[in-house]
């Protein structure tokens, strides 16, 4: 089974700083993908980055970046000049390639202020 | 618009009563998933699908039912609803990879 680790329940950050949010993984598969996803307050999910186990570049979309470290099984999000808007909860998810179901961590939350 | 449409949006039922959760894409995706999102336990996966008439548990089946008889729906049915169920549920399509969608969402109180 797969299992993803995030372990920073809550973050702060100002205006227009950069942040790291956490994540790592544990999968015996050797090919899978990484997916980050924001849920405002709202409730919806947005899709945010997505990076494979064989890129061999780290996945970038705008403001996001995906830092991508293969051997140490770690796919931490990076958010530069975050916005008041990027208040949310932060969840890292896992597909392995042999499989079809995203494998959740439990969420960052994420508080940007002034 | 094209995405996935569940409904309905909020529910409250009594503990014992049945009620059918519905999920449709118009997207022609095969893949089709059923979440529920708990406080703190981020979301964890209850069935499946990766085509009509093909379905599997994921981690907490217990107490739900699905069934796939088209491509386009896929609802998620409480047999027997219990306070546990209270939860926000998500349906999820996909095509391939990595393009996952996701409903808005349905917000279930059990009392």
């Amino acid at each position: 089974a797969q299992k993803i680790t995030q372990t920073q329940p809550g973050m702060f950050v100002q205006e227009k700083e950069a942040v790291t949010l956490d994540c790592t993984y544990d999968t015996s598969d050797q090919s899978y993908g990484l997916f980050w996803y924001k849920q405002p307050s709202s409730g919806e999910m947005i899709f945010l980055i997505y990076q494979g186990s064989y890129d061999e570049q780290n996945a970038t979309e705008g403001r996001y970046s995906l830092n991508f470290q293969k051997a140490r099984k770690s796919a931490n999000l990076v958010i530069s000049a975050s916005q008041l808007g990027d208040s949310a909860m932060y969840f890292c998810a896992m597909r392995p390639n042999s499989g079809y179901a995203l494998n959740f961590g439990k969420g960052t939350s994420l508080l940007v202020t002034p | 618009n094209a995405g996935v449409t569940q409904t309905p949006k909020f529910q409250v039922l009594k503990t014992g009563q049945s009620m059918t959760l519905q999920c449709a894409q118009d997207m022609n995706h095969e893949y089709m998933s059923w979440y529920r999102q708990d406080p703190g336990m981020g979301l964890r996966l209850i069935h499946y699908s990766v085509g009509a008439g093909i379905t599997d548990q994921g981690e907490v089946p217990n107490g739900y039912n699905v069934s796939r008889s088209t491509t386009e729906d896929f609802p998620l049915r409480l047999l027997s609803a219990a306070p546990s169920q209270t939860s926000v549920y998500f349906c999820a399509s996909s095509q391939g990879w990595r393009g996952y969608t996701f409903g808005s969402g349905t917000r279930l109180t059990v009392v």
